[in-house]
């Protein structure tokens, strides 16, 4: 199935640093979404993002939706060890009647304390 | 708690058989969505309901299928398991905007771990 492209596949970061990943589509979505994800459970969401060039922030997590409408950024400033999880990128296309969920890879976070 | 409840948690079950995933969406959602994640694969769409009536189909299987109760809540079925089928199943809701454009926050459920033996 289609996937979007998720960049870095993993990090292992020293608590306190910020850290950065990224999304790529060769498709435009109507929205971004960005999740994370703990061992066994099921994906929690982050944030979400509706216009191309929107800048959202939830606490300490801020992403953008891409100009171009084919990519979006997550950053996290001050990582701490909760930090740690699977985070996934899902683009929706929302023009063909549903709202199914297109999956990055994921960028697994390692926080050393 | 995303309030999207699923049961069971875990399942065993050897191949050939047939299982049964039950989903129950948030408060007030109309929209169910079903998740396969596997370590190959990652997250893949399977299908949608909307309000009872099938929405979307991804890669969902011919021996896979599912259904909406009135009720909203929603069931997968999976039948003639094979090993490859050992994965985790998610299902998500979320509340549609009806009209020319689909597309909203899901809020995904606990998930169901289904091992093929």
């Amino acid at each position: 199935g289609q996937q979007l492209n998720q960049s870095p596949q993993s990090m292992f970061i020293q608590e306190g640093e910020d850290v950065s990943m990224n999304c790529t589509s060769s498709s435009i979505f109507n929205t971004w979404l960005w999740y994370k994800q703990d061992p066994g459970e099921g994906p929690v969401l982050l944030i979400a993002l509706y216009k191309a060039g929107e800048l959202t922030s939830n606490g300490r997590l801020t992403a953008q939706f891409g100009i171009t409408r084919k990519d979006s950024f997550l950053n996290i400033s001050a990582s701490i060890p909760s930090d740690v999880g699977i985070y996934f990128c899902a683009g929706q296309h929302g023009s063909s009647n549903t709202g199914k969920l297109i999956f990055g890879q994921g960028t697994t976070l390692q926080v050393k304390p | 708690d995303s309030g999207v409840t699923q049961t069971p948690k875990h399942l065993i079950t050897a191949t050939g058989q047939r299982v049964t995933l039950r989903c129950s969406p948030r408060s007030g959602d109309l929209s169910v969505y079903w998740y396969q994640q596997s370590l190959d694969q990652g997250l893949q769409f399977l299908i949608q309901y909307y309000n009872g009536e099938e929405r979307a189909k991804g890669n969902i299987l011919e021996r896979f299928s599912a259904q909406q109760f009135p009720d909203l809540h929603s069931e997968l079925n999976l039948s003639s398991l094979e090993l490859g089928d050992s994965a985790l199943y998610f299902c998500a809701s979320s509340v549609e905007v009806v009209g020319s454009y689909w597309g909203n926050e899901q809020f995904f459920g606990p998930g169901t771990r289904l091992t093929v033996l």
